[in-house]
């Protein structure tokens, strides 16, 4: 069985200040690694995803993520928050069952950037 | 790259009528497809995923159903909704068979039982 954890349900950052979303996760095998964006009432956009190389992983609107395999970590980063990136995050894994490359996601962790 | 829509954005219902949602994509063929539900604005319950047409794998026993009448249209229905069946669906698709490939989202559909 695959999960992934978000342990905080809410962060907040001063607009400017670096901000990281936390995310660990259990799978066996090689994961496949995923950050997504949700607005309110809409659907959900894809930020970043590691599947192999580099441990640290760029995406869109500047976020980057970092894998780590022995802490089973991949945190959501960014140098400098922005109030428009309030939001709320999912980070997600995939396995491959039986064709189907079932995507679990985490509860989600509202990020709230503040003036 | 794959465009999904979904219809109606928002619905309100009373309990015990019928629901069907519908979600069609465009762009790729022969996607996986999936059915997410999100309750109170948090966490993605998979409720349906289908790897290709007539077949479909049930994550959760409910009061939902999901069918797959062609390769790019993924359905889903209640004969009678509950109170509980209230929430924000979401149809997701990904490409078969390329590795490493995320998941794209409709915009999903807003559902009040009433």
């Amino acid at each position: 069985a695959q999960s992934v954890a978000q342990p905080e349900d809410q962060v907040n950052v001063a607009e400017g200040n670096p901000l990281t979303v936390k995310c660990t996760y259990s799978v066996s095998g090689n994961p496949y690694l995923f950050w997504y964006v949700q607005y309110p009432n809409r659907g959900l956009q894809f930020l970043l995803k590691y599947i192999t190389g580099d441990n640290l992983v760029k995406g869109s609107y500047g976020f980057e993520a970092e894998f780590n395999k022995s802490q089973t970590s991949f945190h959501l980063k960014k140098p400098s928050a922005l109030v428009s990136d309030s939001a709320l995050y999912f980070c997600a894994v995939r396995s491959y069952t039986g064709g189907g490359n079932k995507l679990t996601f985490g509860t989600g962790t509202q990020l709230k950037v503040e003036l | 790259s794959q465009t999904i829509h979904q219809w109606p954005a928002t619905l309100v219902q009373p309990v015990g009528s019928p629901l069907s949602l519908e979600c069609t994509v465009e762009g790729t063929s022969n996607p996986n497809l999936y059915w997410y539900r999100q309750a109170a604005g948090r966490g993605l319950q998979l409720l349906f995923y289908s790897v290709g047409i007539g077949q479909i794998s049930s994550e959760v026993p409910q009061n939902l159903s999901a069918s797959r009448p062609q390769d790019r249209q993924f359905i889903l229905s209640s004969k009678k909704l509950l109170l509980s069946d209230s929430g924000f669906y979401l149809c997701a698709c990904s490409i078969r068979g390329a590795t490493g490939t995320e998941a794209f989202f409709g915009q999903g559909t807003r559902l009040t039982v009433v």
